[in-house]
């Protein structure tokens, strides 16, 4: 099956900084990764995905890069806000998703 | 346009009880998944529905855990004879089709005491 491995586990930030998580994935089959944002008590948020056969997307301050070579994807956050802060899970894969550890960002007012 | 909508939102069971998780997809959604989430961890796929049909349900453990999706109604994921070791959050997502965009719901906590 499919392992995704995300780093880092924590992240802190000054506002207005960037910040970048990095997952890897094991399985060539996965084609599709989104990445998730989940505040405390609720439940993740789509912020952004990718298909297998785009190497970069954009949307504002968020964009998400692909090296499908090499099995790893990233997620940057640039020009970062207090309310940027929360958890960040990547997930690959077809149907279902296999999510990584996440990673707890906190932006520094 | 509502989202994915779950209840109960907290569900405290005994040990040894029956605990019965709801998920509406959203409008037009027909493909189901269901997640747990341990506490400080990520969340981990345990069934992928379609009306009426499961479509894999590799992650679920194969004892006390169920789940359906009708025709009509919510999904529900069944948990018999709980044990302590269940207390998790449990997500359910939706999608328009498979390999498609999942939206979650707000999740149900389950505590066993």
């Amino acid at each position: 099956g499919e392992n995704v491995e995300q780093h880092p586990s924590t992240l802190s930030v000054q506002e207005g900084d960037s910040a970048v998580i990095k997952c890897t994935y094991s399985d060539s089959a996965s084609n599709y990764f989104p990445w998730y944002k989940q505040e405390l008590g609720k439940g993740p948020q789509l912020i952004i995905d990718i298909r297998s056969n785009v190497g970069e997307k954009k949307d504002q301050r968020i964009a998400v890069t692909l090296n499908k070579t090499a099995k790893h994807f990233s997620l940057h956050i640039t020009e970062t806000q207090p309310e940027d802060s929360a958890v960040y899970f990547c997930a690959a894969g077809r149907n279902q998703f296999y999510f990584g550890t996440g990673t707890s960002l906190t932006v520094i007012p | 346009n509502a989202g994915v909508m779950q209840n109960p939102r907290h569900l405290v069971r005994r040990r040894g009880q029956e605990a019965r998780l709801r998920c509406s997809p959203m409008k037009g959604h027909s493909h189901v998944y269901w997640y747990r989430q341990l506490p400080e961890e990520g969340l981990k796929f345990m069934v992928y529905l379609q009306k009426e049909n499961i479509i894999d349900e590799s992650g679920m453990p194969k004892e006390r855990f169920s789940a359906e999706f009708p025709k009509e109604g919510p999904s529900i994921l069944r948990i018999q004879q709980v044990v302590r070791g269940d207390s998790a959050a449990y997500f359910c997502a939706s999608s328009l089709a498979d390999n498609n965009e999942q939206f979650f719901g707000p999740g149900t906590r389950l505590t066993v005491l």
